[in-house]
């Protein structure tokens, strides 16, 4: 069966500080991977999806960056964290094709002080 | 514009009573239709989709949702509420064209369940 794992589960970090979120998924391959971010109080935001290794999409425009350095793995980073960077980070994963549903990790839940 | 609303950002319900959550989209062409539950600092977890089959589909937890596309709706039900059906609720649509599967999703809806 697939897993998705995300982490840190929590953090806390000051304004201007570089940013490290890393997703792994296991039992699949090739697998669609996106980064969303939720508010507080708010839906979900697309920040990047990928298709592929090496190929990122940005949904919308920020001091944030996605990569995918292997299959099964992204990452979103920051080089200096702004205070709107607070919320709750989800990473998905879908396999190819229209009806496919996505299937999200447990999240990370990022302070910026 | 291509879009998906939900009607209602809080919902309360005694325990036992009929849920309804609410969830209807903009689009010319039936899109696919999918309904998460989210429970507190967790992520989003599928209870039911629609991918163009039986109109009327059953879900998770007792959950189900019916597809109208005279009323471009797919409203999420559930006969008798229980404690533990107290989440956030997103309705998410994915419409035709794009190279990945992205989806869009609705502003969520509360659920508090009353004892």
């Amino acid at each position: 069966s697939q897993t998705i794992h995300q982490w840190p589960a929590t953090l806390v970090q000051p304004v201007g500080s570089p940013l490290s979120l890393e997703c792994t998924v296991e039992g699949t391959s090739n697998p669609n991977l996106y980064w969303y971010r939720q508010a507080a109080g708010r839906g979900l935001q697309l920040l990047f999806y990928s298709v592929g290794i090496g190929q990122i999409s940005s949904e919308v425009p920020q001091n944030l960056s996605a990569s995918r350095p292997q299959d099964r793995q992204f990452i979103l980073s920051s080089k200096k964290l702004l205070l709107s960077d607070s919320g709750f980070y989800l990473c998905a994963w879908s396999k190819s094709g229209a009806d496919n549903e996505q299937f999200f990790g447990p999240g990370t839940r990022l302070t910026v002080l | 514009a291509q879009s998906v609303t939900q009607l209602g950002s809080h919902v309360s319900v005694s325990e036992g009573a009929l849920v309804l959550l609410r969830c209807n989209y903009s689009s010319s062409v039936p899109p696919y239709l999918f309904w998460y539950v989210q429970y507190p600092n967790q992520g989003l977890q599928l209870l039911l989709k629609y991918t163009s089959a039986a109109t009327l589909v059953k879900g998770i937890n007792g959950f189900e949702a019916e597809f109208k596309k005279s009323e471009t709706s797919f409203h999420l039900t559930k006969p008798s509420a229980h404690m533990s059906d107290a989440a956030e609720y997103f309705c998410a649509v994915r419409f035709y064209g794009g190279a990945t599967n992205k989806l869009i999703f609705g502003t969520g809806t509360l659920l508090a369940v009353q004892p």
